[in-house]
């Protein structure tokens, strides 16, 4: 089956600083998400990006199908921005593959 | 809307009872997905339905669990007779049509003693 791939497995950012996370799959994808789980354990739908690019706010992400690769961009984090960021994809129908997620800590 | 409704949030059962999971999927939304959470192995798709048909049910673990959607506003995730290895966070997550993202709800945290 596909393969996800995501890193870095772990950041520590101090408030205000930039950061870029990666997702890496191994097959043609016609499904890709980004989610947010915060502290309390919710999961949060950031962008729903097969292909292209989009931006909500100090999030931005882009995914280059051709290549087999997602970016995260996440400007100016917050302390409200740590948890565990996961990249999740299909190949097809709906059986969405989760990647093993990359922890962010923001620091005050 | 008030999106995903899962419950119970916290289930605490003897090994060897039956457990009823339970989701209330967003009005509209055709899809409605079973994950499942452990620190071991990370978000796990159990089995997804289309408009109340079950298409893949290749992730549950065993026969010991079963998912039924007997419409489009319910489903359930019943595990019989639960082991302490079905310790975990339970997900339930809808979503419209094939090219949009998934709501989830906020989970069952599920401990078997």
């Amino acid at each position: 089956g596909i393969q996800v791939e995501q890193s870095p497995p772990d950041l520590i950012l101090q408030e205000g600083a930039n950061s870029t996370l990666r997702c890496n799959f191994s097959d043609s994808v016609n499904n890709l998400q980004w989610f947010h789980q915060n502290p309390w354990g919710q999961l949060i739908n950031l962008f729903y990006i097969p292909s292209g690019t989009k931006q909500n706010g100090r999030l931005s992400a882009t995914t280059v199908a051709t290549e087999r690769y997602s970016l995260l961009y996440i400007s100016s984090s917050q302390t409200t921005d740590s948890g565990v960021y996961f990249c999740a994809v299909a190949t097809g129908g709906f059986k969405t593959i989760f990647g093993a997620g990359t922890r962010l800590f923001v620091k005050a | 809307d008030a999106g995903v409704i899962q419950s119970p949030r916290h289930e605490v059962t003897e090994m060897g009872q039956e457990v009823t999971l339970r989701c209330k999927p967003i009005s509209g939304h055709d899809y409605l997905f079973w994950y499942r959470q452990t620190m071991m192995r990370g978000l796990e798709l159990l089995i997804y339905f289309n408009n109340n048909v079950p298409i893949d049910d290749s992730g549950m673990p065993e026969d010991r669990f079963s998912a039924k959607m007997p419409n489009a506003s319910f489903s359930t995730l019943k595990i019989q007779p639960s082991e302490p290895r079905d310790s975990a966070v339970y997900f339930c997550a809808s979503s419209f049509g094939t090219g949009a993202g998934y709501t989830f709800g906020s989970g069952t945290r599920l401990t078997v003693v």
